[in-house]
């Protein structure tokens, strides 16, 4: 049973440019969390991603933006980087099922993002 | 006031001993409890979650929660070198038909020889 991938699992940007970042949930899993996760900090929710439709979005910039595919992936894109977008970039899938059921969320790897 | 607070540690414990650690957190609407450990450099693995008032035990593992006090708590029994890592205490909040988890910052164990 395969968990849930992402990639690259590094990658290195220099401000203003462009990343996505990219992620397949663990197999019957059909809802996508992304957080970031700076130095010495918990992971702090981006958005929610269930049926192709972003759900749930916390407290970041319309710079992110992500998608989710037919197949349950999604990506994670961010616009402009800034040396503060450097972090660990963590997706989580859970299978989300009717609004306001709850699952446990399972992370991935993470990609860890460094700007320059 | 954080959402979920966690002392940073770091904890140091004696190999053999009993770990505890606690977290409080302030959204009243929170319905289900998470504690992930995460080791140094990677992500974080899921150690025990727990929904109602009371323990959970799991092997050497025990969590606690007690929604009146807003506190939830880990207990690790027969501490070995392995256990030594950040453990991160997660909430749960069902809002606007989505579930997001709210972090804290997560507290540093050392288990000593």
């Amino acid at each position: 049973d395969a968990g849930v991938t992402q990639s690259p699992t590094h990658l290195i940007k220099t401000r203003g440019q462009q990343v996505t970042l990219r992620c397949s949930p663990k197999s019957g899993h059909d809802t996508v969390s992304w957080y970031q996760q700076a130095l010495g900090q918990g992971p702090q929710f981006i958005f929610q991603y269930y049926e192709e439709e972003e759900r749930q979005r916390g407290n970041f910039p319309d710079r992110f933006s992500g998608h989710q595919f037919p197949n349950y992936s999604s990506e994670l894109n961010v616009n402009a980087l800034l040396l503060g977008d450097s972090a660990l970039y963590l997706c989580a899938s859970s299978r989300g099922g009717l609004a306001g059921v709850t699952d446990t969320q399972y992370f991935g790897p993470g990609t860890r993002l460094t700007v320059l | 006031q954080k959402e979920v607070e966690q002392n940073s540690g770091p904890l140091s414990v004696p190999e053999g001993a009993i770990a505890s650690l606690n977290c409080t957190y302030s959204d009243r609407g929170s319905q289900s409890f998470f504690w992930y450990r995460q080791y140094s450099g990677k992500s974080p693995e899921l150690i025990m979650s727990i929904y109602s008032n009371g323990d959970k035990e799991d092997g050497r593992f025990t969590a606690q929660l007690n929604k009146a006090s807003q506190y939830v708590s880990l207990l690790i029994r027969d501490s070995q070198p392995s256990d030594s890592a950040t453990y991160l205490c997660a909430v749960n909040i069902l809002t606007g038909g989505g579930n997001k988890l709210t972090f804290g910052t997560g507290t540093q164990l050392k288990v000593e020889l």
